[in-house]
């Protein structure tokens, strides 16, 4: 079945540890994006791609980075510099074709605590 | 600046009983889009319904229906004959037509709990 596959599901990091959050979609859309939400909270946007080895910040962006190699993947690396990363990760992606009323489709989350 | 205000952080339903969850939105454009989405407690978004700003009908898909007053800004969604699978945050959201990436802003979301 198409969708979108986030991994791992529970993360741990130590203090001063980068660490890797996996999103994968065989839905063969171009945009993908990275949200947080924290408890009780809505979702703010961390980074977003379009296409291919392009991306954009969104409005959390500081203590992320993200890559964009191949159309399926968009692995999200939450850095040391992010001070206060407990909280779930929420991965999404969209086809950009059509009139503009297609909706996100979202991975089942990673939930990152810190140690 | 656009934004999405949902001001019912939680609220009670009787199952079998309609519900309404508000939903205020801001923006300057003229041309944008209404998504609702319904979070289950394991944590996936799912989509229910869309609503674009130059629809002249109200959106619906099975039991959702959307409550479209433009004029007011408001995007509400109805639930008719609640189940108790319908318990869940349920979280409005804009995207405007033009801006890019298609990046989409969230309300704070409400809590829906169904009773038996």
């Amino acid at each position: 079945d198409g969708g979108i596959t986030q991994s791992p599901k529970y993360l741990f990091r130590k203090e001063g540890q980068n660490v890797t959050l996996s999103c994968e979609q065989n839905l063969n859309h171009d945009a993908m994006y990275w949200y947080r939400q924290d408890p009780g909270q809505g979702l703010r946007l961390i980074y977003y791609s379009q296409i291919v080895n392009d991306f954009q910040k969104g409005d959390i962006a500081e203590g992320y980075s993200v890559s964009r190699e191949k159309k399926e993947s968009f692995p999200l690396t939450v850095t040391s510099a992010q001070k206060n990363p407990t909280a779930f990760y929420l991965c999404a992606s969209r086809g950009t074709g059509g009139i503009g009323n297609q909706p996100q489709h979202f991975g089942d989350g990673t939930r990152l605590s810190i140690l | 600046a656009q934004k999405i205000t949902q001001t019912q952080p939680g609220m009670f339903v009787q199952e079998k009983e309609a519900v309404t969850l508000d939903c205020t939105y801001d923006t300057s454009d003229q041309s944008y889009g209404l998504f609702w989405y319904k979070q289950p407690s394991s944590g996936e978004m799912i989509f229910l319904i869309y609503q674009g700003s130059y629809d002249e009908q109200n959106a619906t898909e099975g039991r959702y229906s959307l409550n479209f007053q433009k004029a007011r800004k408001s995007a509400n969604l109805v639930i008719s004959a609640s189940q108790l699978g319908d318990s869940a945050m349920y979280f409005c959201a804009m995207r405007e037509a033009y801006n890019q990436g298609g990046k989409l802003i969230f309300g704070q979301g409400t809590e829906l709990s169904v009773k038996p």
